[in-house]
C-alpha cells in the first residue's frame, strides 16, 4: 500500500538531546513537508522540500534541522536548541501539480522529559 | 499574511443532529480551499476540497462551498454520526511564497454522543 509513514508513534527523550524523527513516503511525490503541532493550535510549517537536495526553512524553523538525501525520505532533527520540542509532529507529501493538496502521516509525539 | 479564522469548539452535538463548522478566509489572489480531519491520536486525512468560487466539494456526506463574496468555506453535514467526532482543520494554500503552502486554521472539535 502506498502511503507515508512516521516512526517512532512515540518518543521520549530526555533535555539537552538531539532526537530525529523519521518520515518516509512511497508515493513518488516531489514534495515533503514538516509541522508541529500544538494543543488547540493549528498546524504550523517548520521545514519543507520541494525537490531532493533542496529544502527551506518554514515559519518555524528555528532549533530544527532537515535532509532530504533521498525522494523517499525526509528525517527530522530536533536539536537541543529547540525551547519547547514536546509536540505532535506531523509529515506530509505532495505530488507536482496537486493544488496544494497534501497527504499526511500519522505523527510522532514527542515527549522531552 | 494569508490566514484562516475557524469557530471555537467544542461543537457538541446528538447523533443525527445537523453540523455547520463555520470557516473565513483573508487571502490575496485564489486560493483553493480545504477541510481536513484529524482523529484521536492520527494524522491528517483530506475530507475535501475546493479550487475555485461557487465550487461545491463533497465526501462522505459532508459539503462546503467556496464563496468568494463572503470569503468563507462552511463545513456541513445532515445527519452526523458518533463516528464523526474529530477535529476539523479548514485550510487555505497559499500561493504567494512560490510554493503551495498550506496555512491551516486552529482546528474545531467535534463530539457526537448517542
Amino acid at each position: 500500500d502506498g502511503g507515508i509513514t512516521q516512526s517512532p508513534k512515540y518518543l521520549f527523550r530526555k533535555e539537552g538531546q538531539n532526537v530525529t524523527l523519521s518520515c518516509e513516503q512511497n508515493l513518488n511525490h516531489d514534495a515533503m513537508y514538516w509541522y508541529r503541532q500544538d494543543p488547540g493550535q493549528g498546524l504550523r510549517l517548520i521545514y519543507y522540500s520541494q525537490i531532493v537536495n533542496d529544502f527551506q526553512k518554514g515559519d518555524i524553523a528555528e532549533g530544527y534541522s532537515v535532509s532530504r538525501e533521498k525522494k523517499e525520505s525526509f528525517p527530522l532533527t530536533v536539536t537541543s536548541a529547540q525551547k519547547n520540542p514536546t509536540a505532535f509532529y506531523l509529515c506530509a507529501s505532495s505530488p507536482s501539480g496537486a493544488g496544494g493538496t497534501q497527504y499526511f502521516g500519522p505523527g510522532t509525539r514527542l515527549t522531552v522529559l | 499574511g494569508d490566514s484562516v479564522t475557524q469557530m471555537e469548539g467544542p461543537v457538541t452535538l446528538s447523533e443525527e443532529a445537523f453540523l455547520t463548522i463555520n470557516c473565513t478566509y483573508t487571502a490575496t489572489g485564489y486560493p483553493s480551499l480545504f477541510w481536513y480531519v484529524q482523529y484521536p491520536g492520527e494524522g491528517l486525512q483530506l475530507l475535501l476540497k475546493a479550487t475555485k468560487a461557487d465550487d461545491k466539494g463533497s465526501n462522505k456526506g459532508f459539503e462546503a462551498t467556496y464563496r468568494k463574496e463572503t470569503t468563507s468555506f462552511h463545513l456541513e453535514k445532515g445527519s452526523v454520526q458518533v463516528s464523526d467526532s474529530a477535529v476539523y482543520f479548514c485550510a487555505l494554500s497559499d500561493m504567494n511564497t512560490g510554493f503551495q503552502k498550506l496555512v491551516f486554521g486552529t482546528g474545531t472539535r467535534l463530539l457526537v454522543s448517542p
